[in-house]
């Protein structure tokens, strides 16, 4: 039990054009989600906090209107980088906080984006 | 501020042997430690899980220990397997009402034939 998928695996797109990452629990339903970045050698970075069917809390430095955040549902948020830079390329993650358990978290197995 | 240490940065061994990781930590409040494993480009993967009573865990080959009056925990790993190369993190766990996880930069282990 307690999966969480991400979708896509690995993405690679020009820079300007944006990019959505999803993120699904898939046995149970996950009122927070967070959001992660992650580079090489370098540990998980929180960006983002998302709570089903409010607006997302983003961590210091993180830009909002670059990285939108959706939360629609139970067992989905969407993480989407719009106008990609070279400088986005990075390893996203998230993970779900399951309604019954508040303090553990399931990581998705990640999603590789490169912007050329 | 709410700081993870892990040491070493990065360790190398041979197959079949042990190995102990580190992991000192500075959050307050203290909810729980976790130690988790992530394979080069996969997402952590929990291995332990430890509130601030409970001094040992374990899961197969993974043995987790934690003393929270020195606010030190340790992951030993016995009898390697060429699997086992991965990153290790600790991540402790804020509670109350302002739960959040402070990651450790991790321990990346390769283990050699």
């Amino acid at each position: 039990g307690a999966v969480v998928s991400q979708h896509p695996s690995r993405v690679i797109c020009k820079s300007g054009t944006s990019v959505k990452i999803e993120c699904r629990s898939l046995d149970f339903q996950a009122t927070t989600m967070f959001w992660y970045r992650q580079f090489p050698k370098q540990s998980l970075m929180l960006m983002a906090t998302s709570n089903e069917g409010s607006k997302a809390t983003y961590e210091q430095g993180v830009e909002k209107d670059k990285f939108l955040i959706n939360h629609a549902s139970l067992t989905l948020s969407t993480l989407t980088v719009t106008s990609a830079h070279p400088e986005d390329s990075s390893f996203y993650i998230c993970s779900a906080t399951p309604t019954h358990r508040t303090d553990t978290q399931y990581f998705g197995p990640g999603t590789r984006l490169t912007v050329l | 501020k709410n700081q993870v240490e892990q040491s070493p940065q990065s360790l190398i061994i041979l197959e079949g042997k042990n190995c102990t990781l580190q992991c000192n930590y500075t959050v307050s409040p203290f909810s729980n430690l976790r130690w988790y494993k992530q394979d080069t480009g996969r997402g952590p993967v929990s291995l332990t899980i430890m509130t601030f009573s409970e001094n040992t865990k374990s899961n197969g080959r993974y043995t987790a220990t934690l003393d929270a009056d020195t606010k030190q925990s340790s992951l030993h790993i016995t009898a390697s397997q060429l699997s086992d190369s991965a990153s290790y993190i600790c991540v402790v766990s804020s509670g109350g009402s302002n739960y959040k996880l402070t990651f450790g930069k991790g321990t990346l282990l390769t283990v050699n034939p």
